[in-house]
């Protein structure tokens, strides 16, 4: 079975710019989780996915930050413009319906702002 | 302050045994979770305990919780070079919001040396 995927893997951009990251969680997961770790610092949640709907979006930074999931499969997180402090790698991860505390991470987008 | 607090390095001989701790805040923290994240890659699942447990054995891992201190940890017997990795501390609770969302301590880089 295949696991969560990102893409892309790295991406560098110059402030100002706009990126695009995908998620594509595991099958049949209807629980999707979008994470961030900036350089040396602690794993923070951003925003938690109930299918389609989102469920918790707390912890995005500011209104730069757009998350969707149209169809409830894959999710997109759009920074726009981007900043240099928002740079660190973003982590997708999903979960079961009814087994939200077993989280599985994918292998993260590094993004670098410059 | 932080929310889960772990050392930031550990080393140790291979064949040794290693024991990463943790610490947390949040009494009601109802699953505790150890994640390893080695380099390019992912975060790992580990193991995780529930709350009203104490310990929790799976092969060279064991895992113990005291609720009363709030504290975690993760021994590993008979550590070998390719544990080498991140080692990421991580609680659920349910802080008024939707139960998913974790708390991430900033990681133990774990060194085994041959």
């Amino acid at each position: 079975e295949a696991g969560v995927t990102q893409f892309p893997s790295h991406s560098v951009i110059e402030k100002g710019q706009t990126v695009t990251l995908r998620c594509d969680p595991i099958s049949g997961h209807d629980n999707l989780y979008w994470y961030r770790r900036v350089m040396g610092k602690e794993i923070k949640f951003l925003l938690h996915f109930v299918k389609e709907s989102k469920q918790d979006e707390s912890g995005m930074p500011n209104n730069r930050f757009l998350a969707e999931r149209t169809g409830g499969t894959y999710s997109t997180l759009k920074v726009q413009p981007a900043e240099l402090e928002d740079s660190g790698v973003y982590f997708c991860a999903s979960s079961l319906p009814r087994l939200s505390y077993e989280q599985y991470f994918g292998p993260g987008t590094r993004l670098t702002v410059t | 302050g932080e929310d889960v607090e772990q050392s930031l390095f550990l080393s140790v001989r291979e064949g040794d045994s290693s024991v990463i701790n943790c610490t947390y805040t949040d009494s009601s923290s109802t699953y505790l979770y150890w994640y390893k994240q080695e380099p390019g890659a992912g975060l790992q699942l580990l193991t995780y305990i529930f709350s009203n447990m104490d310990m929790k054995q799976d092969q060279r891992l064991t895992v113990l919780l005291n609720k009363k201190d709030k504290h975690l940890s993760l021994r590993i017997a008979d550590t070998q070079t390719g544990d080498s990795a991140i080692y990421f501390c991580a609680e659920n609770s349910d802080r008024g919001s939707t139960l998913g969302r974790l708390y991430f301590g900033r990681g133990t880089q774990l060194t085994v040396w041959p």
